[in-house]
């Protein structure tokens, strides 16, 4: 079974510079995950979806990053415009529905470097 | 407000040593807690806890939990380089549709 696959592995950019990533979730699986994991901390939520629909984007910083899952596949998150503080890892995940939470597998990730 | 907090944030041991990381949490409408190991990449999946006192074993990491005081507790015995990792606790958030984690707790073993 394919995991969770994010592009791109690594990226630098500078303040100000837009960026966006992708996620291709497990087949089959409904709901995903966008985490933001900044050095020293555990993966923070960024927005959930269920299928095309949003669940939770309660921590998500609207007025700099968006995120979206148009076939209820694929997603992207995107920033812009960057800062210095949106250095981090950006782990997506997949679970079948919102109720197997607990049964989420992770992509590798994407490191974002903002100089 | 749901968190959760692990301890210590760092620890240092040698090859062979035994280490307990600890999690506390506070949420609301608890289900469940989850450890992960996280190396290089993504995290990776070690326990699921939903009931108090029943030990989770998978050689030589065990893990168990206590709802009355509101934590959990993650042995490592004889520990190995390959252990050294960032290991992190999460619970369900009060909807239960997503995981609150820890900052984690980041072993290195020395040989």
């Amino acid at each position: 079974e394919a995991g969770v696959a994010q592009s791109p592995r690594y990226k630098i950019i500078e303040k100000r510079q837009s960026v966006a990533f992708w996620c291709n979730p497990i087949s089959g699986h409904a709901t995903l995950y966008w985490y933001q994991q900044i050095l020293g901390q555990g993966p923070k939520l960024l927005i959930q979806f269920q299928n095309n629909g949003v669940v939770d984007d309660s921590q998500l910083p609207k007025d700099r990053f968006s995120a979206e899952r148009l076939k209820g596949v694929d997603s992207t998150l995107k920033i812009q415009p960057a800062k210095l503080e949106d250095s981090a890892v950006y782990l997506c995940a997949s679970s079948l529905d919102p109720d197997r939470a607990n049964e989420q597998f992770f992509g590798p990730g994407t490191r974002l470097t903002v100089l | 407000e749901d968190k959760v907090v692990q301890s210590p944030l760092s620890l240092v041991v040698h090859e062979g040593d035994t280490v307990t990381l600890n999690c506390s949490y506070e949420v609301t409408n608890f289900r469940s807690l989850l450890w992960y190991k996280q190396e290089k990449k993504a995290p990776t999946f070690l326990f699921m806890l939903t009931s108090s006192g029943i030990e989770k074993k998978s050689g030589r990491l065990s893990s168990i939990l206590d709802k009355k005081e509101l934590f959990s507790i993650l042995n490592i015995t004889a520990t190995q380089t390959g252990d050294s990792a960032i290991y992190l606790c999460a619970t369900k958030n009060q909807a239960g549709t997503a995981l609150i984690f820890g900052k984690g707790t980041t072993l290195s073993v020395s040989s």
